[in-house]
């Protein structure tokens, strides 16, 4: 059981608007801000949003944001390579551990 | 640009020990924090370690506390991460991951490819 909670599966067509989202608590989410993380058919994870911030070369169509215990990842002008698993983390304090949600697999119809 | 490369994967038996490497390269290695996170076969990530830019403070997963150790090589721009005891749940894709500052921070900014490493007898 994971920390955090994500959906399972999300998806959506090319050109549309979603939303992925990452509920946890005030020991984690609560505290601190959310890096997301895309992993496109279990190959290296790649860093695509760290707050509200997008890191160099990641397309502005991502963005994130955060509202009491949950986070979330808009993706807005979905892409055919946007296809892929989406992972949230952050710190968790209480843990003294950095923890992960369960992932949420999104699909470009 | 960052570059993370893992090596030291492979099959070991259950009780076994294996050492695990990330070379780093485009950055100044010495000045960041690293972590090591893990992906078992069909499931999602799962962080395992982490140690400060100069090794003075390390942090590990409930699930290989004692039986893990994280360290770190400045002068060779080497990670490595020890894995001793080993269990079949250990089984996993190992990646090794940058943190954006010298200490502690709530994500990571760049990963490698990762290393495999199956436990099995």
């Amino acid at each position: 059981q994971s920390a955090l909670t994500q959906e399972a599966s999300v998806s959506g067509t090319v050109g549309q608007k979603v939303t992925l989202s990452c509920t946890g608590n005030s020991n984690n989410i609560g505290s601190y801000a959310v890096g997301w993380y895309q992993q496109i058919s279990h190959g290296a994870p790649k860093t695509v949003m760290f707050g509200n911030s997008l890191p160099s070369g990641i397309p502005d169509r991502f963005s994130g944001s955060k509202s009491g215990t949950t986070a979330s990842l808009t993706i807005s002008g979905l892409q055919p390579e946007d296809e892929a698993d989406y992972y949230c983390s952050t710190w968790d304090y209480s843990l003294s551990a950095w923890v992960f949600g369960g992932g949420t697999k999104l699909t470009v119809l | 640009q960052v570059q993370l490369v893992e090596s030291g994967g492979g099959v070991v038996q259950p009780g076994g020990s294996l050492r695990l490497s990330c070379a780093a390269s485009g950055f100044t290695f010495s000045s960041y924090g690293m972590h090591w996170v893990r992906q078992a076969p069909g499931k999602g990530l799962e962080w395992v370690a982490f140690i400060r830019y100069d090794g003075s403070n390390k942090y590990y997963a409930d699930s290989v506390k004692g039986r893990f150790t994280i360290s770190r090589d400045n002068s060779k721009n080497t990670l490595y991460l020890q894995m001793n005891s080993l269990r079949a749940e250990d089984t996993a894709v190992y990646y090794c991951a940058k943190g954006p500052a010298p200490g502690w921070d709530y994500y990571f900014d760049y990963w490698g490819q990762g290393t495999l490493v199956t436990v099995s007898s």
